[in-house]
């Protein structure tokens, strides 16, 4: 699996979007990038996921860059519920071991 | 909430005694995956397993073994535990099925005296 970099940690205001950004360089042609999040003493939780094309869900959108050697997740309107720890994971879609790296750590302010 | 339950929840435990970790889903998922959790390392991957009796190292397998004997259930051991396996263990499942997402469990608190 290709290596994320991410920014250690962020602030957002409250009701603001909060863009997180993440660098996959080497990032393969087949490996898809995968968002989490994992609040305080919590399981991590599921967001996001896509290969090329831009994805939004309820919970958030990816935007992937054209040469997919970067990507920003989008929280449209951050609420304190919000602050958590992000991680950015470029991995395979066919199954086997998914590495974390240290994530970006957002913290949404009144 | 994907059906994944994790035992026990917590446990204190003293070194050198052996401990298992129990990790069950009703999900009918392929893939199961123990990870820990400590302050300043992020979660690191430390078995996985791609099927029935199948299964491979993470990054930090050493002092832990697991088993998969059925689908829905994936066991980690301690051997013998020791205080830097002190720590927050998260069970992990996903299938082709569903995109390969992951999905964890709520995790195990694990403190050796």
């Amino acid at each position: 699996d290709a290596k994320t970099t991410q920014p250690t940690s962020m602030d957002c205001a409250e009701g603001r979007a909060a863009n997180l950004p993440c660098n996959h360089s080497t990032i393969s042609g087949n490996e898809y990038v995968y968002w989490y999040r994992q609040i305080h003493s919590q399981g991590p939780q599921y967001i996001i996921h896509g290969l090329k094309n831009n994805e939004t869900n309820e919970m958030a959108s990816l935007i992937i860059t054209e040469d997919r050697k970067s990507s920003t997740l989008i929280l449209p309107h951050a609420t304190l519920r919000d602050t958590a720890v992000y991680y950015c994971i470029a991995h395979y879609n066919q199954g086997g071991k998914l590495i974390f790296g240290q994530g970006t750590e957002l913290s949404v302010k009144p | 909430d994907a059906g994944i339950t994790q035992s026990p929840r917590h446990k204190v435990t003293e070194t050198g005694t052996p401990v298992t970790l129990r990790c069950h889903q009703t999900e009918n998922h392929r893939y199961m995956y123990w990870y820990r959790q400590d302050p300043g390392h992020g979660l690191r991957l430390i078995h996985y397993s791609y099927g029935v009796k199948d299964t491979d190292k993470g990054e930090v397998s050493d002092g832990y073994s697991v088993s998969r004997s059925k689908t829905e259930d994936f066991l980690l051991t301690l051997e013998s535990a020791t205080s830097s396996q002190t720590s927050v263990y998260f069970c992990a499942i996903s299938d082709q099925g569903t995109g390969n997402t992951i999905y964890f469990g709520e995790g195990s608190w694990l403190t050796v005296v």
